[in-house]
């Protein structure tokens, strides 16, 4: 099973607003809407921020929002803040296995 | 809470097993699943399979097929995962997590699933494999 596709880094002012990707195929990503997005500090566990493509767990800020489109799922950081620089992995159902991840995009606040 | 406690590091010989253990609190553990990750030293998250907490089904990837056995104890809502032939790469922190709500429908026997993501995560065992 491959792993979806995300690209290794990204960067970004405190205000903005980012944007990372996740690729995969219509046997994972592009076929259902089970997406799930993670923050992970670094030494520390994942942190669920995103599920089912757009929907936010109770507690995580509004500034986080999710979407797809085709075979590509997004997350989208508006307002960056320090605390926002973490590794960030989408996660999708496959019909292969269960699940997958993809390789993690590092955000780094500038 | 609802929280899930894993067990302490482990240290182990190229070739042995090792099994740790996610215990669960604060939340129904037949109504959940239970998924486990592993993260090697500077890599990614890897997901590694599932288990039931409500009749002990699993699923596990293709890559570690054969190799990891996932279990749970209804009567300690523990889940365990055990690796063996352990290797030099198998050296990584290894998490549980809750996965997939399970309900069961009495009518159709059948059961239904549903999906949260990930919400709730261990703290991690580190697992080194060295000889």
């Amino acid at each position: 099973q491959s792993a979806l596709t995300q690209p290794a880094s990204v960067s970004g002012s405190p205000g903005q607003s980012i944007t990372f990707s996740c690729t995969g195929t219509s046997s994972d990503l592009g076929g259902y809407n089970y997406v799930s997005w993670y923050q992970q500090h670094p030494g520390k566990a994942p942190k669920l921020m995103i599920y089912d493509v757009s929907n936010r767990p109770s507690g995580v800020s509004y500034r986080f929002s999710g979407s797809k489109s085709g075979d590509t799922a997004s997350l989208t950081i508006s307002g960056l803040q320090a605390d926002d620089e973490a590794t960030y992995y989408c996660s999708s159902y496959t019909s292969d296995t269960l699940e997958v991840f993809g390789g993690g995009t590092k955000l780094t606040v500038l | 809470q609802v929280q899930l406690v894993q067990s302490g590091a482990e240290v182990k010989k190229p070739g042995a097993s090792v099994k740790v253990s996610c215990k669960a609190s604060g939340y129904s553990f037949s109504s959940y699943g239970i998924s486990w990750v592993r993260q090697a030293p500077g890599h990614g998250l890897e997901w590694m399979g599932w288990i039931s907490g409500y009749n002990r089904n699993t699923t596990y990837s293709q890559r570690l097929q054969g190799r990891v056995t996932m279990t749970t104890d209804t009567s300690t809502s523990t889940a365990y995962m055990e690796l063996r032939s352990l290797r030099s790469d198998d050296t990584a922190v290894y998490y549980c997590a809750r996965d997939w709500k399970v309900t069961p429908n009495l009518e159709t026997a059948s059961l239904a699933f549903y999906y949260y993501g990930m919400d709730v995560w261990g703290q991690g065992t580190t697992v080194t494999v060295s000889s």
